[in-house]
């Protein structure tokens, strides 16, 4: 009964690969984000979607893509993986837009780490 | 865009002593100041928030100031247990602005037996 859910936990991957996260909620929420957390803690947003329409679109590299199949899952593809990328990488839904001050819910993350 | 700074980054304190971790904002349009507790291993989680049009709040141990004016907010626990060490966030938005929550760096708060 799983909130947020994010798939893999932990990712090793190659330079120059391409990998996938994917993310659930069963909360409802008609909201999705993803954050990035890197090696210092800081967590900075990456995307963020409203009933599968992206919002936010942070200053992200365009090998970095999510996909909304239905509001309960937004999806994260990564192509050409490059060592900078490693992170942990968080998945969260809100009842309402983030901008409209809506308690975030974020998964366990998912440690990608590229060598 | 919003800018928030947070202080301490590490504080270390005694079981039972109290802890204050402190932030700075720099838009003062934003109105919704929340903090997120991260346990090792977990997803950030919300364990108190404010909006501009409050001062102050309270949850059992924890509670949160804000001063508009000077533009900071505080996180306060009294009466600390082992089980409050973790990372703490504070975060800032603009409320119907295009950018979602700004967050500090996070502050590592260790609770010495």
């Amino acid at each position: 009964d799983t909130a947020v859910s994010q798939t893999p936990k932990y990712l090793v991957t190659q330079m120059g690969n391409d990998k996938s996260i994917k993310c659930e909620q069963n909360l409802g929420h008609d909201t999705m984000y993803w954050y990035k957390q890197d090696s210092k803690k800081f967590l900075k947003i990456m995307f963020s979607y409203n009933n599968k329409e992206l919002i936010i679109n942070e200053t992200v590299p365009n090998r970095f893509s999510p996909k909304s199949p239905d509001k309960a899952h937004l999806n994260l593809h990564i192509n050409s993986l490059e060592l900078g990328d490693s992170a942990v990488y968080f998945c969260a839904s809100s009842q309402v837009p983030e901008r409209n001050t809506g308690e975030l819910f974020f998964g366990e993350g998912s440690r990608l780490t590229v060598l | 865009g919003e800018n928030v700074e947070q202080h301490p980054s590490t504080l270390s304190v005694q079981e039972g002593d109290s802890a204050v971790i402190k932030c700075t904002y720099s838009d003062s349009a934003s109105n919704y100041f929340p903090w997120y507790k991260q346990e090792l291993g977990k997803g950030p989680q919300l364990i108190i928030d404010i909006r501009s049009n409050v001062g102050e709040k309270k949850d059992q141990r924890i509670a949160v100031t804000l001063n508009k004016t000077a533009k900071h907010f505080s996180l306060h626990i009294t009466e600390t247990q082992p089980e409050d060490s973790a990372v703490y966030f504070c975060a800032a938005i603009t409320g119907g602005g295009a950018d979602g929550l700004t967050f500090g760096k996070g502050t590592h708060l260790i609770i010495q037996p």
